[in-house]
């Protein structure tokens, strides 16, 4: 089992460039996260997605925009990266759909953005 | 609304010694509580958790933490640092009877283990 996997790791864009994060799981979770990491604030949640199908915003979502694929995939797109999108992305997943507030939450390895 | 706060970015412990990261939750009701460790340049792994039944949880690496409800805290300790140890520490909280598990951390806790 890989888990959960991230692409690219890295990535250098110009302010007004596009792009899309990759991630994918294979532990057959129907829930998955992303987060943004920025030094002394923690992760925050970006988007999430119950289940294949839905999604729902997080802490925040402005300038983002996320695809649940299918169930092994959520990619997170940024039409037009500000530098203030400068930061590390993790994306995650937790096995149950609903009601399950104590799951365990995997995470991948980060994709480290920087906005130019 | 529920938070979380983690006393100190940096500790420094010498190898051997306790290790004690502090952890403090505001919520209105009890939540469930998660410490997760990140070592250099890798995503977040789950040390332990508590979510009902005893208020002592042990998790991997010799961790342990407990809950204390009159003090809404839930430190994590290690009787006796090791070099590996060396890593950030997140706490995190998650309100129960939501329907959807959404984490919310505290800002870290960088570990330094000196030999």
């Amino acid at each position: 089992n890989a888990g959960v996997t991230q692409t690219p790791k890295f990535q250098v864009l110009k302010t007004g460039q596009s792009m899309t994060l990759q991630c994918a799981q294979d532990m057959n979770h129907n829930s998955m996260y992303w987060y943004r990491q920025d030094p002394g604030m923690g992760l925050r949640l970006i988007y999430y997605s119950a289940s294949e199908g839905t999604t729902d915003k997080g802490e925040v979502p402005n300038g983002y925009n996320v695809s649940r694929l299918n169930k092994r995939e959520f990619s997170l797109r940024l039409e037009s990266a500000a530098p203030s999108q400068t930061s590390v992305y993790f994306c995650a997943s937790s096995e149950t759909q609903l009601s399950r507030d104590s799951d365990t939450q995997y995470f991948g390895p980060g994709t480290r953005l920087t906005v130019l | 609304a529920q938070s979380v706060t983690q006393l100190g970015s940096h500790v420094s412990v010498s190898e051997g010694a306790l290790v004690l990261l502090r952890c403090n939750y505001s919520s209105s009701v009890p939540p469930y509580l998660f410490w997760y460790v990140q070592y250099p340049n890798q995503g977040l792994q789950l040390l332990l958790k508590y979510t009902t039944g005893a208020t002592l949880v042990k998790g991997i690496n010799g961790f342990e933490a407990e809950f204390k409800k009159s003090e809404t805290s839930f430190h994590l300790t290690k009787p006796s640092a090791h070099m590996s140890d060396a890593a950030e520490y997140f706490c995190a909280v998650s309100l129960p009877y939501t329907g959807f598990q959404k984490l919310v951390f505290g800002t870290g806790t960088r570990l330094l283990v000196s030999p």
